[in-house]
């Protein structure tokens, strides 16, 4: 089975920085996607990016970047430019996307983001 | 487009009773996927349907059931209540499922709480 561990429980930065959420994953398949959600007071999970594990470039959508290290089962998420709208829950994701499987998400336990004005 | 709606936001149950929760997806998304979110376990994986059938199912009890409409709307039924059972409920949709599964969209969630 697969498992998505995130390290960090909780994490601050200061407004207008730079901070990096890491995520590590268990899989021995080779075709599936990463995923990145973000889940502010509201509850509401809102997507904010996506890999898939046979791209070798790294996604990026704005101010979001991820750095996907597939060997290593690496796939940590960079936050540069930092606002007080991006303190959330975050959570890293796996689902697999080979045939005959399971696509549920599987998610890890979450890293919350504080943002310091 | 509208986004994933989930009705009713909120709820208070007690111990015994049975509850509805229904999920209207991002219209033309036809897959439908539920999860609980609880403090202690986090995000699990309750079943995913599409085109009104259940294709995968997670390990909860039998009192957790789901059904799907020709509409792509679904429904997530609890029977009795048990205190445990008090989550935040999540409903995700995409346009496919499968390996053409997509990206999953979520919805607001309900609230329930089991007194």
């Amino acid at each position: 089975a697969q498992t998505v561990t995130q390290s960090q429980p909780e994490m601050s930065v200061q407004e207008a920085e730079t901070v990096t959420l890491s995520c590590t994953y268990d899989t021995s398949e080779s075709d599936y996607y990463l995923f990145w959600y973000k889940q502010p007071p509201s509850r509401q999970m809102i997507l904010v990016i996506r890999q898939e594990a046979y791209k070798q470039q790294n996604a990026t959508e704005n101010r979001f970047s991820v750095n996907f290290q597939k060997a290593a089962k690496s796939f940590s998420l960079k936050i540069s430019d930092s606002q007080l709208g991006d303190a959330a829950m975050y959570f890293c994701a796996y689902r697999s996307n080979s045939g005959g499987s399971n696509y549920k998400l599987t998610f890890g336990k979450g890293t919350l983001l504080t943002v310091n004005p | 487009k509208a986004g994933v709606t989930q009705t009713p936001r909120y709820l208070i149950k007690t111990r015994g009773q049975q509850v509805t929760l229904s999920c209207s997806p991002i219209s033309g998304h036809r897959s439908v996927s539920w999860y609980q979110q609880t403090p202690g376990q986090g995000l699990q994986f309750l079943f995913e349907y599409f085109s009104e059938t259940q294709r995968n199912k997670g390990n909860f009890p039998g009192r957790f059931s789901g059904r799907q409409f020709s509409n792509s709307r679904s429904e997530m039924n609890v029977s009795t209540l048990e205190l445990g059972d008090s989550a935040l409920y999540l409903c995700a949709s995409s346009l496919a499922a499968g390996v053409r599964l997509g990206t999953q969209y979520f919805g607001p969630g309900t609230r329930l709480t089991v007194l």
